[in-house]
């Protein structure tokens, strides 16, 4: 069964360091996400992409935050310098345009700041 | 990937009976609704949909029901297994837009 994949699982940074969360989403879908869940809080979403642009982006989405197709199968999201409270899991999603509001979830990379 | 929360409310069954969880979703607007299940170390997987034009929908050992009046969402799992033992998360689409917005979750644990 085809599923969305995400490295690290695990990222650990200092304050100020810029990361790169990648993401492979399922072959065929068209639309992708990138969600976060802060240790003991609910999941937020972050971002939505479609057609190489962003196509809505949330509060928390500010400009230290970027993401990219670079290819025709990674999708990344890049933090310029993080902070500490930007330490969370954070999720990719992607669906397809058959299942357009079916969303699967990659299992998260955990990032770290220190 | 685990929603670990001190307040998560939590929900326990015997293993065999039936579970049934509960969500207040907050846009009246919202036409898609959706259960997520997050076991320990994965994201959240997705267990079934219903849209606004509906109140029921079921699948296999699970049933969602969807109360528009009163913005409230259950899902219902029929003889509840150790498997199923995990954090549940309803999350709803407001009208324009794809972004889920998710709930708090609650926290099922089946005993044998």
């Amino acid at each position: 069964e085809p599923e969305v994949t995400q490295t690290p699982s695990h990222q650990v940074t200092q304050m100020g360091q810029e990361v790169i969360l990648r993401c492979v989403p399922i072959s065929n879908h068209l639309y992708f996400y990138w969600y976060r869940q802060i240790l003991g809080q609910k999941v937020e979403f972050l971002v939505s992409f479609y057609n190489n642009e962003i196509s809505e982006k949330s509060e928390i989405f500010d400009d230290q935050f970027s993401v990219e197709r670079p290819d025709g199968s990674n999708f990344t999201l890049k933090i310029r310098s993080t902070k500490l409270e930007d330490s969370a899991m954070y999720f990719c999603a992607s669906s397809g345009d058959r299942d357009y509001y079916e969303q699967y979830f990659g299992p998260g990379t955990r990032l770290t700041v220190t | 990937g685990e929603s670990v929360g001190l307040h998560l409310p939590t929900l326990s069954v015997q293993e065999g009976d039936n579970s049934i969880i509960n969500c207040a979703y907050s846009n009246s607007a919202s036409d898609y609704f959706i259960w997520y299940k997050q076991e320990s170390g994965k994201g959240p997987q997705f267990i079934i949909d219903i849209r606004s034009n509906m109140d029921k929908r079921q699948g296999q050992r699970v049933t969602v029901l969807l109360n528009k009046t009163v913005k409230h969402l259950s899902l219902q799992i029929a003889a509840t297994q150790p498997g199923d033992s995990a954090v549940y998360f309803c999350a709803e689409i407001p009208p324009s837009t794809d972004k889920l917005i998710f709930g708090t979750g609650t926290r099922l644990q089946v005993f044998p």
